[in-house]
């Protein structure tokens, strides 16, 4: 397996401009999780899903925050419009019952000018 | 307070030394989970507990559940070693919450 798939691995943006973040998690694996990653604040949940249903969405900061997973194989974290205070790397990983941890993607780093 | 505290935040060790990092966290968990993270950024799982101690090569992670701590050790260190280690535990269904980091380093 090529482990989760992250893309694009890099984003510079300008302000008020809507950015796109996509991910395949590991087939199999039935939890799919968002995550950032920010000097300040280190790692912060954002949301996940289970079997492609969000379950936990209290980390998304502001309504400029989307998520989706339309199917098992793929979701994606919009924001739009993108503020430089969103500037951070972003993680997303999948795990599944059955095995013992997470498998983190290569992160995107975006950058919001 | 952090619902997970991790100590040092900052280790330089001489190769060959053995290494421990500590978290304690303040909350019920189902699991607790060791991050490795290198400079550039990529994430791996090194463990998950939920009791007990694992090993894995030259890393051994503990946990004490009575006293809410777990400490990762690094025995024979070497360069390569030198990253950011983040302990990570889950207070109920699937969601992390995370340590601050301890950022190791190994000098030769």
């Amino acid at each position: 397996d090529a482990g989760v798939i992250q893309s694009p691995r890099h984003e510079v943006t300008e302000m008020g401009q809507e950015v796109t973040l996509r991910c395949k998690p590991i087939s199999g694996h039935n939890s799919l999780f968002w995550y950032r990653q920010t000097m300040m604040r280190g790692l912060e949940l954002l949301i996940y899903f289970n079997n492609n249903v969000p379950i936990d969405d209290s980390g998304m900061p502001e309504d400029r925050f989307s998520a989706k997973m339309p199917n098992a194989s793929f979701s994606t974290l919009k924001i739009q419009p993108s503020e430089p205070r969103d500037s951070a790397v972003y993680f997303c990983a999948s795990s599944s019952p059955g095995t013992s941890g997470y498998t983190f993607g290569s992160g995107t780093r975006l950058t919001v000018v | 307070k952090n619902e997970v505290e991790q100590s040092p935040q900052n280790l330089t060790a001489q190769e060959g030394e053995f290494i421990t990092i500590n978290c304690s966290y303040s909350v019920g968990i189902s699991a607790l989970h060791w991050l490795q993270q290198h400079p550039g950024g990529g994430i791996v799982s090194l463990f998950m507990l939920s009791s007990g101690k694992k090993k894995h090569g030259r890393l051994i992670a503990t946990i004490n559940i009575q006293e809410k701590h777990s400490s990762l050790h690094i025995t024979a260190s070497h360069p390569r070693d030198s990253a950011v280690y983040i302990c990570a535990v889950s207070p109920y269904g699937n969601k992390l919450v995370f340590g601050a980091g301890t950022i190791l380093r190994v000098k030769s």
